[in-house]
């Protein structure tokens, strides 16, 4: 069964760089887009963007200047960078599986980390 | 970026009531358009893909219709575990957009 953990710093410095991991456990990242989506009380549900194993990303262009989302695949991890931090970038995040093959949509997700950005 | 806006915002209903969620697309996505729900505290399941197709374990009772601007959910015969927040969102283009949800409560 596959499963996905994200992880990383739960507090992170205004102006300073988030930095995020998602693991894959019990399966491959081949074959599969994954996604970093946020959550807040205020936005909601925000994209953020996605990546193939390939390493070829796409990102909304809301936070085009700021992130950056890699993968290893040798490890089975991808990741989410976003530099620049404020207090708007308070939110829950997680990664997602897309499933691709007729139709796109997200058909597994993480269980969330929480990243409140404070000093 | 494609806006989706949900109706209601918040519901109220019993157990055993057949409710109808709204999505509305601010240009057509065609048929794709999916339907998540989330538990206070988890990440959000996936329900409906691709305006219609139910995905699998997912009870019947759920269904999905509608195409290019305007979609439904629909739960026939609420059971407690259907409480929950519901958001639609567009996989027609990048950035993928979310409704801003509805939230489901007991009557």
């Amino acid at each position: 069964q596959v499963q996905l953990q994200e992880s990383g710093p739960g507090l992170v410095k205004p102006s300073e760089t988030l930095s995020l991991t998602c693991t894959v456990s019990g399966g491959s990242i081949s074959s599969y887009y994954w996604s970093w989506i946020r959550q807040t009380p205020e936005k909601g549900l925000e994209w953020i963007g996605y990546i193939y194993r390939s390493g070829s990303a796409n990102y909304n262009l809301s936070f085009q200047r700021r992130v950056t989302i890699s993968v290893d695949t040798s490890k089975n991890l991808i990741s989410l960078k976003l530099t620049s931090v404020t207090a708007a970038d308070t939110a829950v995040y997680f990664c997602a599986r897309e499933q691709t093959t007729s139709q796109w949509f997200f058909d597994l997700w993480g269980r969330g980390t929480l990243v409140t950005v404070s000093s | 970026d494609i806006q989706m806006t949900q109706s209601p915002s918040s519901l109220s209903a019993s157990i055993g009531d057949r409710v109808t969620i709204t999505c509305r697309a601010g240009r057509s996505v065609d048929n794709s358009l999916n339907w998540y729900q989330q538990q206070p505290g988890k990440a959000p399941k996936v329900l409906i893909y691709a305006d219609s197709n139910l995905q699998s374990g997912v009870p019947s009772r759920f269904t999905g219709s509608g195409s290019g601007t305007e979609f439904t959910l629909t739960i026939n015969g609420l059971e407690t575990e259907d409480f929950a927040t519901y958001f639609c969102q567009q996989s027609y283009s990048t950035p993928y957009t979310f409704g801003q949800g509805t939230r489901l409560e007991i009557k």
